[in-house]
């Protein structure tokens, strides 16, 4: 059973681009949740996707956006990157959102 | 908002040890993950719990939601554990916002 997908692994950009992250979930899950890590501020919640619809969202700027398609894949987007965007970028899949989430290995970005 | 606290934040032990990781919640809370995340890797959900104990191998998780505590063991550790542990305990409703993550617990286990 194929595990969540992330897509890239790695990626730098440079302040003031945009850029895009995939995530696949789990066949049949169909909520998908994002986090940013940083050494600073450890995992925080960016927002959560359910049936295409964003369910949640975390403490973000409006710079931090997301969507989902009618497959369940998600799509985080990032806009006027900040040096201090540069982070882990997880998602995480489950079923129906409940707690039984599982995690992607993540995309790391760095800004420069 | 739900305050976690994860102790110790750094530990280091040889191979075989027994090793505890400690977390405490501040609210009440649905259920319980407890994370491993290897240098430059991704994330692992290594256990969900929302009462009682769980074990997985050399892992055992513990929970008493009525003091707000968890606990996470590993029998005979291994240099291969060697990861940054996360507790997230999730308040009621379920949904992705309702996790809080602690900063983690750095483990070196070293032969």
């Amino acid at each position: 059973k194929a595990g969540v997908t992330q897509t890239p692994r790695y990626l730098i950009k440079t302040r003031g681009q945009q850029v895009t992250l995939s995530c696949s979930p789990i066949s049949g899950h169909r909520s998908v949740s994002w986090y940013q890590q940083t050494p600073g501020q450890g995992l925080q919640f960016l927002f959560e996707y359910f049936s295409e619809t964003q369910r949640n969202k975390g403490n973000f700027p409006g710079r931090f956006s997301g969507r989902q398609f009618s497959n369940s894949r998600s799509e985080m987007n990032v806009s006027t990157l900040e040096l201090g965007d540069s982070a882990l970028y997880l998602c995480a899949s489950s079923p129906q959102g409940h707690f039984a989430y599982t995690f992607g290995s993540g995309t790391r970005l760095t800004v420069v | 908002k739900n305050e976690v606290e994860q102790s110790p934040q750094n530990l280091t032990a040889q191979e075989g040890e027994f090793i505890t990781i400690n977390c405490s919640y501040s609210v009440g809370i649905s259920a319980l993950h407890w994370l491993q995340q290897h240098p430059g890797g991704g994330i692992v959900s290594l256990f969900m719990l929302s009462s009682g104990k769980k074990k997985h191998g050399r892992l055992i998780a513990t929970i008493n939601i009525q003091e707000k505590h968890s606990s996470l063991h590993i029998t005979a550790s291994h240099p291969r554990d060697s990861a940054v542990y996360i507790c997230a305990p999730g308040v009621s409703g379920g949904g992705a916002d309702g996790l809080t993550f602690g900063k983690g617990t750095h483990l070196i286990i070293q032969p």
